[in-house]
């Protein structure tokens, strides 16, 4: 079982709400990801980080925003949650070096429900 | 771009029967291929790689699959199917370009019957 850790596992919120979707991991891994996907579908990657004070923006357009100011903490937050970002939100890590042929650890996810 | 296709949205087996879950990719160079496995209410959890050397991989679970370079197909592919393989299979590629995120294809439902 991989050390990355997603609070909460559940979370039903109102519309409006300000909320951060917690990730961390043990790891020490640089390489960071979070992913969007509704139930039985295809993943789609929203952000990414290759390290402290590095974020990117991922294929699939999101209101979402995220942070890395520590290597093991890369949360996400939606300013005003609305009913369209309901939702499970996968957190990824991946080891140091090029990446490439290493595989991507993964949280359990968050559930989000915004009513 | 790179993209995965998993054309199969859905494959029943019957238990202990040999069970195939298709992909096909697309990359720029050399491919870095993945299998994961996602059971209900839980994350990914990772099955196997392709990264270079033997067209065929073993993983976990007594999964294995076979790297096609001609057909760039990376089918996961078990010899007997267990009620307890039944989950949502995922593939992923990753290129040895500039892009170096995962690509993931649209995920298979595997239903194993009793």
């Amino acid at each position: 079982e991989a050390d990355i850790y997603q609070t909460p596992r559940y979370l039903v919120i109102g519309t409006g709400k300000k909320i951060t979707l917690e990730c961390s991991q043990t790891m020490g891994h640089d390489k960071m990801y979070w992913y969007q996907q509704d139930p039985g579908m295809e993943l789609h990657l929203i952000h990414y980080s290759y390290g402290v004070n590095s974020t990117e923006k991922g294929d699939l357009s999101s209101e979402s925003t995220v942070s890395r100011i520590r290597t093991e903490h890369f949360p996400l937050t939606l300013e005003s949650a609305r009913p369209s970002h309901t939702s499970q939100y996968l957190c990824a890590s991946q080891p140091p070096g090029t990446g490439v042929n290493t595989e991507a650890f993964f949280g359990q996810g968050t559930r989000l429900t915004v009513v | 771009a790179q993209s995965v296709a998993q054309p199969e949205d859905q494959v029943n087996v019957a238990e202990g029967n040999p069970l195939t879950v298709k992909c096909t990719y697309s990359v720029s160079g050399n491919p870095y291929l993945f299998w994961y496995v996602q059971y209900p209410n839980r994350g990914l959890q990772f099955l196997l790689k392709y990264i270079t050397g033997d067209n065929l991989v073993k993983g976990s679970y007594g999964f294995e699959a076979e790297f096609n370079k001609s057909q760039t197909s990376f089918h996961l592919k078990k010899p007997s199917a267990l009620v307890s393989d039944s989950a949502l299979y995922f593939c992923a590629v990753r290129g040895s370009g500039s892009a170096r995120q995962l690509t993931f294809g649209s995920g298979t439902q595997l239903t194993v019957l009793p």
